[in-house]
């Protein structure tokens, strides 16, 4: 697609439900990230595709998170049991290869956990 | 663990101001971009800097990359309203795979 798509935009879940968060990022993309925003601040890094290899997790928060990556291209980012600090706009972007140049980010999807 | 630093957090100036803003670490970035953000969307890069001592102009908008490589300003002249948005610095580190983003700037810039 012409730019990265995240769904669902917006997303109300109550506390301890499970929620799955996709990413469709650019074609041709190899690299794809995962990043949290809380209250309009800077973002959090959670996890980090390229290609075939192991993704770094080293961002994720707790063992509740978790995201997959399949055929190289769509992502899904999946909060456990989800708590009301997981309430953040979840932003997903993706480069043509780890680059030192930029991200192309989604939207974001707004998380808020009641 | 590699630190930005933004300051100021947040700036409200009247239209036709100048402004700058700046992001610091203590660490060495092989690269540095500055990104927008509007209510509702993802940030939008603005640009990248790569040497030390660069300097890029972006119309109204002059970014400069510290010699060291350690720190960046973004000045605005002649601030617009469109320029209103949250202002993001992000570092990358020498692979490159994951940038470390300031806490940003929230700018006002009223008629």
């Amino acid at each position: 697609g012409a730019g990265v798509s995240q769904s669902p935009s917006n997303k109300v879940t109550e506390k301890g439900k499970d929620v799955e968060l996709r990413c469709d990022p650019i074609s041709g993309h190899t690299a794809l990230y995962w990043y949290r925003q809380s209250l309009g601040q800077g973002l959090e890094f959670l996890i980090y595709f390229q290609g075939n290899s192991a993704p770094d997790k080293s961002g994720l928060p707790s063992d509740r998170f978790s995201a997959e990556r399949t055929g190289g291209s769509v992502s899904t980012l999946t909060i456990q049991r989800t708590q009301q600090e997981d309430s953040a706009v979840y932003l997903c972007a993706s480069s043509l290869m780890p680059s030192p140049y930029g991200y192309t980010f989604g939207s974001g999807t707004r998380l808020t956990v009641v | 663990t590699q630190l930005l630093e933004q300051s100021p957090q947040f700036l409200s100036i009247q239209e036709g101001e100048n402004l700058t803003v700046y992001c610091n670490s203590s660490s060495v970035f092989s690269s540095l971009q500055w990104y927008r953000q509007e209510p509702g969307e993802g940030p939008v890069l603005l640009v990248t800097v790569v040497t030390g001592g660069e300097v890029k102009k972006l119309k109204r908008l002059t970014f400069q990359f510290g010699d060291a490589r350690k720190d960046s300003s973004l000045h605005i002249t002649a601030a617009q309203p469109g320029d209103t948005g949250l202002y993001l610095c992000a570092g990358a580190g020498n692979a490159g795979n994951m940038l470390t983003f300031g806490g940003g700037t929230r700018l006002m810039v009223k008629p």
